[in-house]
């Protein structure tokens, strides 16, 4: 069974810029999480998405938004982009229980900003 | 709101065993998992505990104590391959959402 594909690997932005990152789910997964990774904040929720709705939302900016398609596959906006929104954005699927399901991660896309 | 503890860096020998502590403050709790992240790589699920006792899958075991906020990752014989960040990661009740500890860094050394 294929893994979590994410593209692109790596992307470089300039400020201001935005940018749309994209996360396709194990087949059969319909759960869908977004999270940002940085060396100081370490790994934090963005949001998460189940049958195309938002189910969670983490404490970042509406600047971050995310949407999901009929087919489980999602992607994430992140508009006016700041220096400090440089990370590496992974994406991870699961079932869509969330009492029982375990999260598996996509190999990220690592975004600079310029 | 969350709170997860784990110590920054370890360093171990090759062969050894170490143990990987974890302590959270939350205001819910639906599981505690850890997570094994290479340099450069993705998370990759290690365990997951949701009720009190040891997890043992391999060379790696989990223990949790929901009294005490609580929980170890026990790692024996330690190969160079182990070199890793170590995440310790809680959910709450009936939410998707991981609460992820910054890691532990584990050295292994010759």
């Amino acid at each position: 069974k294929a893994g979590v594909t994410q593209t692109p690997r790596y992307l470089i932005k300039t400020r201001g810029q935005q940018v749309t990152l994209s996360c396709s789910p194990i087949s059969g997964h319909r759960s869908v999480s977004w999270y940002q990774q940085t060396p100081g904040q370490g790994l934090q929720f963005l949001f998460e998405y189940f049958s195309e709705t938002q189910r969670n939302k983490g404490n970042f900016p509406g600047r971050f938004s995310g949407r999901q398609f009929s087919n489980s596959r999602s992607e994430m906006n992140v508009s006016t982009l700041e220096l400090g929104d440089s990370a590496l954005y992974l994406c991870a699927s699961s079932r869509g229980d969330p009492s029982t399901d375990t999260q598996y991660f996509g190999p990220g896309t690592r975004l600079t900003v310029l | 709101g969350q709170n997860i503890d784990q110590p920054t860096e370890m360093t171990a020998t090759e062969g050894a065993i170490v143990q990987i502590n974890c302590t959270y403050q939350t205001s819910g709790f639906n599981g505690l998992f850890w997570y094994q992240q290479h340099a450069g790589e993705a998370p990759t699920f290690l365990s997951y505990n949701v009720l009190d006792g040891l997890e043992e899958k391999g060379r790696f075991s989990s223990f949790l104590s929901r009294s005490k906020g609580y929980s170890y990752l026990l790692l024996k014989e330690l190969q160079m391959k182990d070199s890793a960040s170590y995440l310790c990661a809680v959910r709450a009740d009936g939410s998707y959402q991981l609460t992820f500890g910054k890691g532990t860094k584990l050295s292994v050394i010759p």
